[in-house]
């Protein structure tokens, strides 16, 4: 079966760290590009951060930006994001997706990990 | 950076009339892979439509995508009680050697 499994959301204080990971199974990992997506409770979908199949680009967004950190292990299938410094602010359901194109649209979605920062 | 506007925010529509879901961007896109995606309640979205126009493995063909430059269309031709959901429109632009992506806000479309 063709699937993105995440892991690694929970609860963590302001300041602090994170890191979410997510499994690729019944494909090809490699040579996609893949994306990770958030959504706060109840509000709509805002892109996070993408790389390309050999890691050596990784686009954020600004909200993000110098605190998050994306990453890939090919040989593992796995996708990772780190996440520094975290804020009330990020709290949300992350999902890791993957692109269909180089760019295009997100064909496949995990479940969804869900991180809440809070004191 | 390309701002995606949907209208309107929530569509409220009787089984079998038609849904028309509106996406307009903040600037012409140079590009069409403009997306559509569906979200249920609890579940990830998924892919409806991509390139504006072509429908994802698995999409009912009663899911059409249509239009270019700044507005695209979503039109569900004889609404299913399935179809109840929140639907979002998608898009990328470039800049520098990279490019970012963006959601519109979100349409729901409630079945009386």
């Amino acid at each position: 079966e063709v699937q993105l499994v995440e892991s690694g959301g929970g609860l963590v204080q302001p300041g602090g760290s994170l890191r979410l990971s997510c499994v690729g199974s019944g494909f090809t990992f490699a040579p996609f590009w893949m994306h990770w997506v958030r959504q706060v409770p109840g509000k709509g979908l805002a892109w996070v951060s993408h790389i390309n199949g050999d890691g050596s680009n990784t686009p954020y967004a600004d909200s993000v930006k110098g605190r998050f950190t994306i990453s890939r292990d090919n040989a593992k299938n796995t996708l990772f994001l780190q996440m520094n410094s975290l804020q009330a602010e990020d709290t949300a359901v992350y999902y890791c997706t993957r692109d269909r194109g180089r760019p295009d649209s997100f064909d496949l979605w995990g479940q969804g990990t869900v991180v809440t920062v809070t004191s | 950076e390309v701002v995606l506007t949907q209208s309107p925010g929530t569509l409220s529509l009787s089984p079998g009339e038609r849904a028309t879901l509106s996406c307009r961007a903040s600037q012409s896109l140079g590009n069409t892979y403009l997306a559509w995606y569906q979200q249920k309640p609890g579940k990830a979205p998924r892919l409806l439509i991509f390139g504006a126009s072509s429908r994802a493995t698995g999409i009912p063909d009663r899911f059409s995508g249509s239009g270019s430059g700044t507005d695209f269309t979503l039109t569900i031709s004889g609404l299913e009680p399935e179809d109840s959901a929140v639907y979002y429109c998608q898009q990328y632009d470039e800049y520098g050697s990279s490019h970012r992506w963006t959601f519109g806000q979100g349409t729901k479309v409630e079945i009386k």
